[in-house]
């Protein structure tokens, strides 16, 4: 089945850790995306990355780090200078060349990470 | 700069009730794309309709409709006879010709309650 996929669904993290976020889709998209989401708010762009090979920050990159060295994948970094990463972090990807859906978001199932 | 206002945080109705939910969006591109997401328990945002700036035609989806006005800047969404599956936040969520590889604004999200 065609799809994204997020690992692991709960993460824990102690304070002071660098910790990864997998994101893989098999949709062919070209563009891949991450956003972070709070209780009771709205999703903030950490990262998104059009092509393999290519990214650019979003609004809230500071504390985080991407890599894209293939087409289906495009982990997330969540390293030790952010200063509050317990959230809820979500995946996404589009096909913005694509001939129908032209740039909608199809979204993964999320990884909640939780600082001790 | 884009900007989705859901004035809503929470809506509580009794199935069967129909819900109105409102998004009114600013933006200064003359293209530009409107989305809505349902979010369930789960976590995952789940796809429910595209909108571009130049169709103003009114959509029904089974139990869903849209209303897009562009003369108040308002892309509103209803379901009829609601349902306890309805349950979910609901994101309302802007892309302009400005962000072409399809940057989302997001709207604080609108918790939906369907009791029995």
């Amino acid at each position: 089945d065609g799809g994204i996929t997020q690992s692991p669904k709960y993460l824990f993290r102690k304070e002071g850790q660098n910790v990864t976020l997998s994101c893989e889709q098999n949709l062919n998209h070209d563009a891949m995306y991450w956003y972070r989401q709070d209780p009771g708010q709205g999703l903030r762009l950490i990262y998104y990355s059009q092509i393999v090979n290519d990214f650019q920050k979003g609004d809230i990159a500071e504390g985080y780090s991407v890599s894209r060295e293939k087409k289906e994948s495009f982990p997330l970094t969540v390293t030790s200078a952010q200063k509050n990463p317990t959230a809820f972090y979500l995946c996404a990807s589009s096909n913005p060349g694509g001939s129908t859906s032209t740039d909608t978001q199809y979204f993964g199932p999320g990884t909640r990470l939780t600082v001790l | 700069a884009q900007k989705v206002t859901q004035a809503q945080t929470e809506i509580s109705v009794v199935e069967k009730e129909d819900v109105t939910l409102d998004c009114v969006y600013e933006t200064r591109d003359t293209t530009y794309y409107l989305f809505w997401y349902k979010q369930p328990p789960s976590g995952e945002l789940v796809f429910l309709i595209r909108r571009n700036s130049f169709d103003e035609q009114n959509e029904i989806s089974g139990r869903y409709s849209w209303n897009f006005q562009k003369s108040t800047s308002s892309f509103n969404f209803t379901i009829t006879a609601s349902q306890v599956v309805d349950s979910a936040v609901y994101f309302c969520a802007l892309s302009g010709e400005t962000d072409s590889w399809g940057k989302l604004q997001f709207g604080a999200g609108t918790q939906v309650v369907v009791t029995p």
